[in-house]
């Protein structure tokens, strides 16, 4: 168990709807980053936030997005969503100084029909 | 731009032999590297890092290597054991010059390890 709790687990839904995908990071954690794992392939870096403030971005879409809040959790939101973003979110935490080791939770399973 | 490969998609070794895992990056920027290990349903789990000012870092079976001059890691794993079959993701991130960098992730090499 890395500590980072993501909700929900899987997520079924249809073209043009918008989902918001939630992110517990671990206790102490300031960092948060998302990240998108389609099918076959890697894990494509999103956004990335530390207590707070946006601190990087990725390839993130427009239709996307998100923040953290003061209780440190994070939420990605996805709007009009498109068949191509059915994938698997991963949200990872960190403290602040660590060089990369992240912490990652289960991830979201997105599956738009 | 990929910043981060993995040329092999996919590599297959016996049980007590050597895996390397090999991975090429193109940003000189870059300072710290990573392997990660991710098995089916889960998230990915760091296994061993090295920073630049180092060429070998080990931790038991792993061993990690940096040839900087070539931009190119690889991931030693002696002995290969089945329960090492995973998928293995390299990354790499300027964290040495800031905390708060992204983290980037090659597309992974699956290993299979066959008794």
């Amino acid at each position: 168990d890395s500590g980072v709790t993501q909700t929900p687990k899987h997520l079924i839904t249809a073209t043009g709807q918008r989902v918001t995908l939630r992110c517990s990071p671990r206790s102490g954690d300031l960092s948060v980053y998302w990240y998108q794992q389609s099918l076959d392939q890697g894990l494509q870096f999103l956004i990335q936030y530390y207590n707070g403030e946006e601190r990087a971005k990725g390839n993130i879409l427009e239709r996307f997005s998100a923040q953290q809040f003061p209780d440190l959790h994070s939420e990605l939101n996805l709007s009009s969503l498109e068949l191509g973003d059915s994938a698997l979110y991963f949200c990872a935490s960190t403290t602040s100084g660590v060089t990369g080791e992240l912490f990652f939770g289960e991830g979201s399973r997105l599956t738009v029909l | 731009d990929q910043q981060v490969k993995q040329n092999s998609p996919s590599l297959s070794v016996q049980e007590g032999r050597i895996s390397i895992l090999n991975c090429d990056y193109t940003n000189s920027m870059f300072d710290y590297f990573l392997w990660y290990k991710k098995y089916p349903a889960e998230g990915p789990t760091f296994l061993i890092s090295i920073s630049s000012i180092k060429d070998k870092n080990e931790d038991g079976r792993f061993t990690v290597f940096l040839n900087k001059s070539a931009k190119h890691l690889s991931l030693h794993i002696v002995p290969s054991q089945p329960g090492d079959s995973a998928v293995y993701f390299c990354a790499a991130s300027r964290g040495m010059k800031t905390s708060y960098d992204k983290v980037i992730f090659g597309p992974g090499t699956s290993l299979s390890v066959i008794p």
